[in-house]
């Protein structure tokens, strides 16, 4: 069974500084998908980025960037110059040919 | 992506009874899925619904508790039946794209709390 990892349950960063947030997973399949999701406050679960297992190359969204590390199984998300609004749960998912599966989220302050 | 409404948004129930939520995509989408979040927690899958056939339940998970209905694309229901405190929870749904393999979407949640 696939399972998803997230070490920090909680996370705090200055506005306007980066802070990356780790994901770790176990699969047999080679083939697969990635995401983080935000979950604010009014908890909307918000699709962030989106990373497919047989793209070398890290995804991107504006301040959104992965590291994806397939040989290790990592799949952390860097926010760049950190806004207030990026105040939220983080949580990293694993779809691969069964259901989506999720870790367990990491609580991520901005602070002003 | 896709518009995903649901209601009610929240609502405080008794214990005994059972509450039924409504999820309304702005387009057609094959697989829909009920997801549960327990307070302070992360997303579990309730169960999966194609139109058209049996929805298909996790472990743990039962169709006499949680009965699912998907007339057709763009609509699903999931009753919380003979609600218990323990129920109390976030039901969110969502909507696959590409077969459901690719992204899921979701909606804004119900926040149910039993007394």
């Amino acid at each position: 069974a696939q399972t998803v990892t997230q070490s920090q349950p909680e996370m705090s960063v200055q506005e306007a500084e980066t802070v990356t947030l780790s994901c770790t997973y176990d699969t047999s399949e080679n083939n697969y998908y990635l995401f983080w999701y935000k979950q604010p406050p009014s908890r909307q679960m918000i699709l962030v980025i989106r990373q497919e297992a047989y793209k070398q190359q890290n995804a991107t969204e504006n301040r959104f960037s992965v590291n994806f590390q397939k040989a290790a199984k990592s799949f952390s998300l860097k926010i760049s110059d950190s806004q207030l609004g990026d105040t939220a749960m983080y949580f990293c998912a694993f779809m691969g040919n069964n259901d989506m599966r999720f870790g367990a989220g990491t609580r991520l302050t901005v602070k002003p | 992506s896709a518009v995903i409404s649901q209601k009610p948004s929240r609502d405080i129930c008794q214990r005994g009874t059972s509450l039924t939520i409504q999820c309304q995509v702005d387009s057609q989408v094959t697989m829909m899925f009920w997801y549960r979040q327990q307070p302070g927690q992360s997303l579990t899958l309730i169960a999966t619904a194609n139109q058209g056939s049996e929805a298909t339940y996790e472990s743990g998970f039962v169709i006499d508790k949680f009965p699912i209905s998907r007339p057709n694309l763009t609509f699903s229901t999931l009753t919380v039946s003979n609600m218990s405190p323990e129920d109390s929870s976030i039901y969110l749904c969502s909507v696959g794209t590409s077969g459901g393999r690719e992204t899921q979407y979701f909606g804004p949640g119900t926040r149910l709390l039993v007394l």
